[in-house]
């Protein structure tokens, strides 16, 4: 079975850092790409942003609202992908999700780990 | 950015009737490569998202057969055809054609 598992959330003051990780099980991690999202507490869903396989560049793409301020890396060898953030706001208390895009010809995501909680707050 | 706008934001249902959820997308979800990267995700109260359907009507695997999905281009639907009580919660759809992914707002789905 495949599982991704998030990890590293915490209360963190505001302008501080902060680096979640996503740690795959039951996949070959190298073969896909990942994408982070968050859930704000009582709201919709949205994207944080995207890593490609390494056979792709592995580069990365990013929200707006995250851009500059997020780094998102990957490290095959152990099946992780890590989102790295920095700078972090009110704004970016969420619960933090990441999830597997399942292939590149559906570009649908799963599974979706059970996510960690980030509070942001002084 | 591609907005999606889902229709209702709340669906009272009666168990064992049909539900129909709509997305508007403000542009063209279709990819230079032909394919439409729109999916539909439902999220249980208290669970993460689990994925129903991608490129507008393929059923991932798992997924009971009464959901469906179709549409093209900007207007999409899923739809449930009996629900059941396994089926609350809330409703989103996704698109993955360009970056930034986006989703819908998110319906709800309430048992009367």
């Amino acid at each position: 079975e495949v599982q991704l598992v998030e990890s590293g959330g915490g209360l963190v003051q505001p302008g501080r850092s902060l680096r979640l990780s996503c740690t795959g099980f039951g996949l070959i991690f190298e073969n896909y790409a990942i994408s982070w999202f968050r859930q704000a507490p009582g709201k919709g869903l949205e994207w944080v942003g995207f890593i490609r396989m390494k056979a792709y560049g592995g580069t990365t793409e990013y929200a707006a609202s995250v851009k500059g301020r997020f780094t998102i890396s990957r490290d095959d060898s152990n099946g992780i992908a890590y989102l790295q953030m920095s700078s972090l706001e009110p704004e970016d208390t969420a619960i933090y999700y990441c999830s597997r895009e399942y292939d590149i010809f559906h570009r649908g995501y799963d599974p979706w780990g059970q996510g960690t909680l980030v509070i942001v707050s002084s | 950015d591609i907005v999606l706008t889902q229709t209702p934001l709340s669906s009272p249902v009666t168990l064992g009737q049909p539900a129909s959820i709509s997305c508007r997308s403000s542009q063209s979800l279709e990819h230079t490569n032909g394919n439409t990267y729109l999916s539909w995700l439902q999220q249980r109260p208290g669970q993460p998202p689990r994925l129903l359907i991608d490129k507008i009507s393929n059923r991932f695997s798992g997924v009971p057969d009464r959901f469906s999905g179709g549409g093209a281009k900007t207007d999409f639907t899923l739809k449930i055809s009996r629900v059941e009580p396994e089926d609350v919660g809330v409703y989103y759809c996704m698109q993955t054609t360009q970056f930034p992914h986006t989703f819908g707002q998110g319906t709800r789905l309430e048992i009367e």
